[in-house]
């Protein structure tokens, strides 16, 4: 949906640049969260957030922090990024818990590619 | 932890043919939902099952829910290339299946 902005939408680093991914929404969502796809893997949740000042780790959160500036903006960054965080990073957000509520707006996506 | 997988992982088919996709958990969901990701794009929300054995449509499409509530179909009656994509199943807990893609023959 348009409604959820990722910058960039591809990104290409060496190993070991500190890189941040950002995501920006203005659908008035609390929840928002970050995925990482790989081939065959599906999406695999790094962090989420219910809201401003609560953030959550996720499957797969080793390797990455993340920052939630405020009820629209929650990036990703990678502190000393590896080949094998190459991937298609996806953010998300869902208006709250329970029902119709959990439904997630993905972002467009940004394909990273770590040399 | 929960986790969802799904059956198969690629599937081929020739338009016109039905085609199914499998969802299982580990463990009883209260709810789980289908999105569908076109080539090249993102994952998009179509639809959401809460009730215990509870069946929905959308045109071609159907969605079942088991009765244990652990296990979940979508079936796509008369493929149409349009209907090309990876389809996902995904838990309560935030957990996605590994999806299945779906390559339709014109």
């Amino acid at each position: 949906d348009a409604d959820v902005t990722q910058t960039p939408r591809n990104r290409i680093t060496k190993t070991g640049k500190r890189i941040m991914l950002e995501c920006s929404q203005t659908k008035g969502h609390d929840r928002m969260y970050w995925y990482r796809q790989d081939p065959g893997l599906g999406l695999r949740l790094i962090y989420y957030s219910f809201d401003v000042k609560d953030i959550n780790k996720g499957e797969i959160s080793d390797g990455y922090s993340v920052s939630r500036q405020a009820q629209a903006k929650f990036s990703l960054s990678l502190e000393s990024a590896i080949p094998n965080q190459t991937a298609l990073y996806f953010c998300a957000t869902s208006p709250g818990w329970g029902g119709p509520r959990e439904t997630q707006y993905f972002g467009p996506g940004t394909r990273l590619l770590v040399l | 932890g929960q986790q969802v997988m799904q059956i198969p992982q690629y599937q081929h088919v020739q338009e016109g043919e039905d085609f199914t996709t499998y969802c299982n958990s580990s463990t009883t969901l209260s709810n789980i939902q289908w999105y569908k990701q076109r080539p090249g794009g993102h994952p998009v929300f179509l639809i959401q099952l809460v009730k215990s054995g509870e069946v929905k449509k959308q045109k071609r499409l159907t969605f079942q829910f088991g009765e244990a509530k652990k296990n979940s179909s979508l079936h796509i009656t008369a493929t149409q290339t349009t209907d090309v994509g990876t389809y996902f199943c995904a838990g309560s807990m935030l957990t996605f299946g590994g999806g299945t893609r779906l390559m339709v023959k014109p």
